[in-house]
Order: structure tokens, then C-alpha cells, then sequence
């Protein structure tokens, strides 16, 4: 049972263009949801976080929206950089599980071409 | 350093043997979880330590996989008598405390290969 569902393994987009990455979830108790960046052969870096009681979250050149009645989230970058090439993965939690434990998309792996 | 250390950062063993996975996490940060990453699959939650509470086990798949967490510090995962399946990369994260809103840092990971 997948909680939390990125359904584009991939995307490719030009240097200077935006990137938008997807993700889906089907618990209605998350309320706290992540993205993260990870190049190979290192761990996941946070990237940018929103809580449910927002549908919008900015930092520098990375927004996430969300929309809960859609049970969707979405990651913009703007503008792709070539450094932004990596695999993104969404993550979510639920302060019912008390820990903090993050359930994670299987990930989408972002091309920026130069 | 200043981030969350884990060794091995590979490990190749054969199928029945024993493993022991290092993490210590940032100095300071009482929460921390070990996940792990099959090919092609994103990360699956392990287990959580967060203070002196007793641990959330919920994710470990098997009584073949138990961990420690020492002195509120580094811990150690525990794999006994390893199958192919267990075959991942094994991450541990720290965070500043448990529970919500507290984003996870994660180490680079061992990568575990059973023969």
C-alpha cells in the first residue's frame, strides 16, 4: 500500500526553465509534508517543508503547494539550474504517529540540460 | 564533522552472516531513525529512538533486525543472519527532536550487499 506516490520517475527540462515535480498521497492524516534532494552515493538533503494549515511554502527558487482536498503536492523550481539534476523525493508525516516518521514517495529523478 | 556520520559506508557479506551498522547523528539532536532504501524504491521507515522513550519498532520487517541507541547517541543496527533481500542502502537520520516539524538530516547511508 502505497501511502505517498511520485508517478513520473523521471522529468527533463532545459536550463532556465521551470521544473515541477508531483506527488500524491492517501492518508488524510498527514499533515506535515517534505522534499527532499539526493545525488548518488549520498543521504537525502532537506529541501523544503509545508504543514497542512498552509497551501503554500517559498524558499529562494523552490515552492511547494499543496492541495489538501486533492491530496496532491507540488515542487517548483524556478529557474532549473544544471546542480538541480538529482532525485527528488516527497515525504509525509502525521502527528498522529507521535514520532515524526516520514513516509517517502519512490522518488523522480530531475534532468536539467544545460 | 557536523553532520550525521554512519559507517561502513559498504558492506558486502554472505548470505546467514551477522551485520552491525554505525550511525551517530548530530550532536545535540535527540531524535533518530534508521530507513532503508531498496533498488529503485524509495526509503521505508525502520525504527525511531527519541530520548529515553522506548523505540518505535513498527518498521522493522523481520526479528532478524534489532538496534540500540547508546547513551542517547550513536546507535547501532543489527542484522542477524542476513538474506539477499536484505540487500539496501541502510540511512540513518537525526533530528532536533521528535515528532512534527523538525526537518530529518540523513547520513550518506551503508550500503549493505548480501552474496
Amino acid at each position: 500500500d502505497q501511502q505517498v506516490k511520485q508517478n513520473s520517475p523521471s522529468l527533463s527540462v532545459q536550463e532556465g526553465r521551470i521544473s515541477i515535480l508531483n506527488c500524491d498521497y492517501t492518508n488524510s492524516m498527514f499533515d506535515y509534508f517534505l522534499w527532499y534532494k539526493k545525488y548518488p552515493a549520498e543521504g537525502p538533503t532537506f529541501l523544503i517543508s509545508i504543514s497542512s494549515i498552509k497551501d503554500k511554502n517559498e524558499d529562494g527558487r523552490f515552492t511547494v503547494f499543496l492541495n489538501k482536498s486533492a491530496k496532491h503536492l507540488s515542487l517548483h523550481i524556478v529557474p532549473s539550474q544544471p546542480g538541480d539534476s538529482a532525485v527528488y523525493f516527497c515525504a509525509a508525516s502525521a502527528f498522529s504517529s507521535n514520532t515524526g516518521k516520514l513516509i517517502f514517495g519512490q522518488g523522480t529523478t530531475l534532468q536539467v540540460k544545460p | 564533522g557536523a553532520g550525521v556520520s554512519q559507517s561502513p559506508s559498504n558492506k558486502v557479506t554472505e548470505k546467514g552472516k551477522d551485520v552491525e551498522l554505525r550511525c551517530d547523528p548530530i550532536s545535540g539532536h535527540t531524535a533518530l531513525y534508521w530507513y532503508r532504501q531498496s533498488l529503485g524504491q524509495g526509503l521505508e521507515f525502520l525504527i525511531y529512538f527519541q530520548g529515553n522513550s522506548a523505540p518505535d519498532k513498527s518498521g522493522l520487517p523481520s526479528d532478524r533486525f534489532s538496534a540500540e541507541r547508546t547513551g542517547g547517541s550513536v546507535s547501532t543496527l543489527t542484522i542477524q543472519r542476513t538474506q539477499q533481500e536484505d540487500s539496501a542502502v541502510y540511512l540513518c537520520a537525526s533530528s532536533l527532536g521528535g515528532g512534527l516539524n523538525q526537518p530529518q538530516h540523513f547520513g550518506d547511508g551503508t550500503r549493505l550487499s548480501i552474496l
